[in-house]
């Protein structure tokens, strides 16, 4: 099964600053690799796919690289909104599929 | 709008089953699949497992295998998932999320469902 490991567990953000978040991939995923936004007591929401491909409706700001086994998302300038926790996600069409997420990044105000 | 409505929360006592039910409305079922993720409180997501809207192909994840079930009514555009002989630690959201159809046309989980807490608890 492939492991998919984030860093850092936590990450603190002085508004307005950026936030570069990390995912890796125990195997190659080629570009399979989204990432998701879950905030307290809501459903996760899909940010990027594609590994680079924004989301329909998700801002600018968010940017995801990498390919392979080694993955980045990027928030500029955070917004208040943005303090969240943030999933990765392997959806490699593996057979059998196995899509596994990542332990997740907490994105904290400074 | 495309939608996934969950059923409601649920009680049950350890070694019981439960089973979730999600209502898809808004999009053609059958070109899409459903994944099941889990979050146990304060806790990651877990992948449990897809179905295909289309041919009600399956993939569990190890963890899962031999105690989940993961079904499809494409007359009503519903998926279930049922859970057997539950443990304290099955405590979670249940949550279903949009995928792929095939497992050979990779996506992510484009749309979810609300989640629906589950506690297993004697």
């Amino acid at each position: 099964e492939i492991v998919t490991t984030q860093s850092p567990v936590t990450l603190s953000v002085s508004p307005g600053e950026s936030a570069t978040l990390s995912c890796r991939a125990s195997e190659s995923v080629t570009n399979n690799l989204a990432w998701y936004q879950q905030k307290p007591g809501q459903a996760p929401r899909l940010l990027i796919y594609g590994a680079s491909t924004r989301a329909t409706g998700i801002p600018a700001r968010f940017s995801g690289s990498g390919s392979g086994t080694e993955f980045t998302l990027t928030i500029s300038s955070l917004q208040s909104e943005d303090f969240a926790i943030y999933y990765c996600q392997q959806y490699h069409n593996w057979s059998p599929a196995k899509w596994t997420f990542g332990q997740g990044t907490r994105v904290e105000i400074k | 709008q495309d939608q996934l409505v969950q059923s409601g929360g649920e009680v049950k006592r350890p070694g019981a089953s439960v089973k979730v039910s999600c209502k898809a409305s808004g999009y053609k079922f059958t070109n899409y699949g459903i994944n099941w993720v889990r979050q146990a409180p304060g806790q990651g997501l877990e992948w449990m497992g897809w179905i295909s809207g289309y041919n009600d192909n399956t993939n569990y994840a190890q963890n899962f295998q031999g105690r989940v079930t993961m079904t499809t009514d494409t007359s009503t555009t519903t998926a279930y998932m049922e859970l057997r002989s539950l443990r304290s630690d099955d405590t979670a959201v249940y949550y279903c999320a949009r995928g792929p159809r095939s497992v050979v046309l990779p996506a992510p989980s484009d749309l979810w469902g609300q989640g629906t807490l589950v506690t297993v608890s004697s």
